[in-house]
């Protein structure tokens, strides 16, 4: 079964940083971009960062630029998010999803469960 | 940023009706239009991709349709499974600014 399963989520201070993981199996990772996209009730679904299938290519909203860092291990099939300088608007249930096909704009075809990033003093 | 904009809110239907939900973008996206569904306490599932074709295992009653800045979701025949948010996404601005409408709630009647 084709699944995409986070980890890394916690509450942290404002400032704070974070690495959320992405952990994948039983899909080729290595040929597929991938996203982060988080949720919340008041601004729902945004999109924040792609990878290219290689890690060459990446793209962020412009409200985490220079903030957030996004990467992947093909080797391992893990896709990470490495969040510095944390807002309490970066508050948010943040999913993995891979691309459906190999561009990077593209559908979102597979979801993970998510993982609750709380920033808060 | 293409803002998307869907219509409406909320909707209450009965199971086994028709229900058509609706997807504006402020500007032109082709046809390179997705939609998801998002049941209580799940994550979002891609129903449509490509304005118009179904996901892996989507039932036939969902259908999409539209291009440029009009988009459609129809389901036909509601099954008490389909009460969930409904999101339209647009992934054809460069460089990515992928963008997601407010979504649909479908509701019981």
């Amino acid at each position: 079964q084709l699944q995409l399963v986070e980890s890394g989520g916690g509450v942290v201070h404002p400032g704070g940083s974070l690495r959320l993981s992405c952990a994948a199996s039983h899909f080729a990772f290595s040929e597929h971009p991938m996203h982060w996209v988080r949720q919340t009730p008041d601004r729902g679904l945004e999109w924040v960062a792609v990878t290219s299938f290689d890690g060459v290519n990446k793209y962020y909203r412009d409200s985490v630029k220079g903030r957030f860092t996004i990467s992947r291990d093909n080797s391992n099939n893990i896709l990470y998010l490495q969040m510095s300088n944390l807002r309490p608007e970066d508050t948010a249930i943040y999913y993995c999803a891979s691309a459906l096909w190999k561009q990077v704009l593209d559908a979102f075809e597979i979801w993970g469960q998510g993982t609750v990033v709380t920033v808060s003093s | 940023e293409v803002v998307m904009t869907q219509s409406p809110d909320t909707l209450s239907v009965s199971p086994g009706e028709r229900v058509t939900l609706s997807c504006r973008a402020s500007h032109s996206v082709s046809r390179n239009l997705a939609w998801y569904q998002q049941r209580p306490g799940q994550t979002p599932r891609l129903l449509i991709y490509g304005a118009s074709t179904r996901a892996t295992n989507i039932p036939g009653r969902f259908s999409g349709s539209g291009s440029g800045t009009e988009f459609t979701l129809t389901i036909t025949s509601l099954q008490s499974e389909d009460f969930a948010v409904y999101f339209c996404q647009q992934y054809d601005d460069w460089p990515p600014r992928f963008t997601f409408g407010q979504g649909t709630r479908l509701e019981m009647k």
